[in-house]
């Protein structure tokens, strides 16, 4: 059974860091694409990131490009989004995603940047 | 980066009928790489369909996509009470992948 569930969100200063741990199961992340997609309170949804499934490539939004960065543990079976310099406009949940176009999403974990 | 234009922004109608969501590009999609999603309130989005056309497993075939290049439908036959939610459609053939701004089914 696929399953993926997101952690490590929460209330964070602006200029702060923050980071996302996606854990996956049911699947290797060897084997899939992963994306962030994250969706700001009443509104839509807002593609943030990817990694490719052989980890080698990455893309980014360029809302976030030099300051979130994704990666991913193969071993722990776990997607990261590491989020340096958050703004006020990084106020989303935050979801992770499998695949190309994804097919199994997580719940999300709310982010919330606020002095 | 590829902005994505969704029409309507609302769409009323009862269960029965026939819906026919838009989504537009300003330049033609890689390989036809797009995917419409279901959001229901409080809910992660639910793939519905791939490719412009395929459906994806465990999708009602009252669900169905069309289009290529620059212009693409999703249409719901016959509109059920749970169908119901907002709708995006994504592009992912050409990073940075981005999302339409969402059309919502109102009873």
């Amino acid at each position: 059974q696929v399953q993926l569930v997101e952690s490590g969100g929460g209330v964070v200063q602006p200029g702060k860091s923050l980071r996302l741990s996606c854990v996956v199961s049911g699947f290797n992340l060897i084997a899939y694409g992963m994306h962030w997609v994250r969706q700001a309170p009443g509104k839509g949804l807002d593609w943030v990131a990817v990694i490719s499934s052989d980890g080698q490539t990455r893309y980014y939004a360029d809302s976030v490009q030099s300051r979130f960065t994704i990666s991913r543990d193969t071993y722990t079976n776990i997607l990261y989004l590491q989020m340096d310099s958050l703004r006020v406009e990084d106020t989303a949940v935050y979801y992770c995603a499998r695949g190309g176009a994804p097919d199994h999403w997580g719940q999300g974990t709310l982010v919330t940047v606020s002095s | 980066e590829i902005v994505l234009t969704q029409s309507p922004g609302t769409l009323s109608l009862s269960p029965g009928e026939r819906a026919v969501f838009s989504c537009r590009a300003p330049h033609n999609i890689r390989n036809d790489y797009l995917a419409w999603y279901q959001q229901r309130p409080g809910q992660a989005p639910r793939l519905l369909i791939y490719g412009a056309s395929s459906r994806a497993p465990g999708i009602p075939a009252r669900f169905s996509g069309s289009g290529s290049g620059t212009e693409f439908t999703l249409t719901i036959s016959r509109v059920e009470p749970e169908d119901f939610a907002v709708y995006y459609c994504e592009q992912y053939g050409s990073p940075p992948y981005t999302f339409g701004q969402g059309t919502r089914l109102d009873i």
